[in-house]
């Protein structure tokens, strides 16, 4: 079946430095690919997603590479604020004949001033 | 637009007690889901709706949990006899779609049993 892996985290940085948050995929096709944001005390939200094989999703100075080839979306961002401290999602959509996202467990972020 | 919305935001109840947990999907929305998140942890799958139909409850933790979709719209997840195990943060979701598409989550309910 389908599935997600994400690095462990946290993951702790100053504020303005470059955040990489590795994920890796197995999936039959080739689906869209997701990235959610969950910041303290809220529900998930899609920060972005890509639909096909090398296109790049971007939002909030976030972006994250569809790559077929190695069947990953990094997330990055050149320079964190402290407000991007959250918990992020890489995610697949359902297939076949689930009816169910796959979500990896999440990185939680912590950006210091 | 109204996004998705969830009540009570915070609930505790003594362990053995029933707690029903309500969520409100995007209207049109005919998708819906329910997670189960425990501090730290990733999202656990609990129960899928297409319309009132729920073809997949296989994330169900036990029978003490079941849940029920009225109207297309309204859901309302019930456990009973409630454990200190089900304190978490239950995640409602909903999408226009069949899994396909982007979900939009609401807020949570996070259930504390003592």
């Amino acid at each position: 079946g389908d599935s997600v892996t994400q690095m462990e985290g946290p993951v702790t940085l100053s504020e303005e430095a470059f955040l990489t948050i590795n994920c890796t995929y197995t999936a039959t096709g080739y689906p869209s690919l997701f990235w959610y944001v969950q910041y303290p005390g809220e529900g998930l939200q899609l920060l972005l997603k890509a639909t096909k094989a090398d296109d790049k999703g971007s939002n909030k100075g976030f972006e994250a590479t569809y790559r077929k080839e190695t069947t990953s979306f990094h997330l990055e961002k050149g320079s964190v604020q402290v407000s991007d401290s959250a918990v992020y999602f890489c995610a697949l959509p359902a297939s076949g004949g689930s009816y169910i996202p796959t979500f990896g467990r999440g990185t939680s972020l912590i950006v210091h001033p | 637009g109204a996004g998705v919305s969830q009540s009570p935001s915070n609930k505790v109840t003594e362990k053995g007690k029933d707690v029903e947990l309500r969520c409100d999907p995007i209207s049109g929305h005919t998708a819906l889901y329910w997670y189960r998140q425990s501090l730290g942890q990733g999202l656990e799958f609990l129960i899928y709706f297409q319309g009132n139909s729920a073809p997949d409850k296989s994330g169900l933790p036990s029978d003490r949990f079941s849940a029920e979709r009225t109207g297309g719209s309204v859901s309302t997840l019930t456990i009973q006899r409630t454990q200190q195990e089900d304190s978490a943060v239950y995640l409602c979701a909903s999408s226009s779609g069949t899994g396909y598409d982007e979900q939009y989550f609401g807020p949570g309910t996070r259930l504390t049993v003592t």
